[in-house]
C-alpha cells in the first residue's frame, strides 16, 4: 500500500502563481523527500527534509514537515511552464531500520499554463 | 557521470515471451532498486539490492519475475513468461547508502516502457 498520499491529485495554475502540494503518510519516518517526474522520464530528487526539521528551502521550493500530523507540503513559488510535471513525496520508514527503502506517494500532477 | 542507464527504452512483446530489462547503476553506488509504475498502482518497489545482494524482494509480484545483480555495475529484471498485465514502465534507481539512518537520495534511469500484447 502507498505510504504517502498526495493531495490534490491534479493541480492547474497559471505561470507566476504559487503551487502547493500536500503529502500525508502513515508511519513514523526518518526523513521525507520530494521528487519530480517529467512526462516520459524518471524521477528526479528535489529536496529532503529530516524528521527533526520543520521547514526547508531550496530556490523556489519550500518544504514543511509536521510529524505530529504525519504530513508535509511542497510549495513552488512563482511557477513556470517548465515546472509542469508530477510531484511525489517519498518516505523511509523508521521501524525498518534501513534508510534505503523509500515508499512513494501517489503523486500530484501539476500543470502550469502560460 | 552518465547517470543510471536502462535498456531497452521500449519493449513490445507477445504474451508468453521472456522479457529482460537491463540496468547500469551510477558508478560507486552500492544500492540498486527496481520499480514498476502504472496508472492504477502508482510507483511500486519490486526489489532492491545492497552491495549486489538482494535485501528485499517482497514487492516482486510472482515467480514469473526474477532479478539478478551479478556485479556492481549491472542488474537485470526478467519476466518469464510475460503477461499483458505486466505492461508498465519499469524504473531502475541507484543510491549510495551510508551507515546509520541517513536518507539516501535515489537516482532514477529513464525507464523501460513494456507493452505485452
Amino acid at each position: 500500500s502507498q505510504q504517502g498520499e498526495e493531495d490534490p491529485q491534479a493541480l492547474s495554475i497559471q505561470e507566476g502563481e504559487n503551487a502547493t502540494m500536500n503529502c500525508s503518510y502513515k508511519t513514523s519516518i526518518n526523513n521525507l523527500q520530494w521528487y519530480r517526474q517529467n512526462s516520459g522520464r524518471g524521477l528526479v530528487h528535489l529536496i529532503l527534509i529530516r524528521s527533526n526539521e520543520r521547514e526547508k528551502h531550496s530556490g523556489r521550493l519550500r518544504v514543511t514537515l509536521d510529524t505530529s500530523k504525519k504530513s508535509s507540503s511542497l510549495l513552488i513559488t512563482a511557477s513556470r511552464a517548465a515546472d509542469t510535471a508530477s510531484y511525489f513525496c517519498a518516505t523511509d520508514e523508521f521501524d525498518t531500520g534501513t534508510a534505503s527503502k523509500l515508499t512513494f506517494g501517489t503523486g500530484t500532477r501539476l500543470q502550469v499554463t502560460l | 557521470d552518465a547517470g543510471v542507464i536502462q535498456s531497452p527504452r521500449h519493449e513490445v512483446t507477445e504474451m508468453g515471451q521472456e522479457v529482460t530489462l537491463r540496468c547500469k547503476p551510477i558508478s560507486g553506488h552500492n544500492s540498486l532498486f527496481w520499480y514498476r509504475q502504472t496508472m492504477m498502482r502508482g510507483l511500486e518497489l519490486l526489489i532492491y539490492f545492497n552491495n549486489n545482494v538482494p535485501i528485499d524482494d517482497s514487492g516482486m509480484p510472482e515467480d514469473r519475475f526474477s532479478a539478478k545483480m551479478p556485479n556492481a555495475s549491472f542488474s537485470t529484471l526478467k519476466i518469464q513468461p510475460s503477461e499483458p498485465r505486466d505492461s508498465a514502465v519499469y524504473f531502475c534507481a541507484s543510491s549510495l547508502e551510508t551507515s546509520g539512518r541517513v536518507a539516501n537520495i535515489q537516482y532514477f534511469g529513464a525507464g523501460t516502457r513494456l507493452s505485452v500484447l
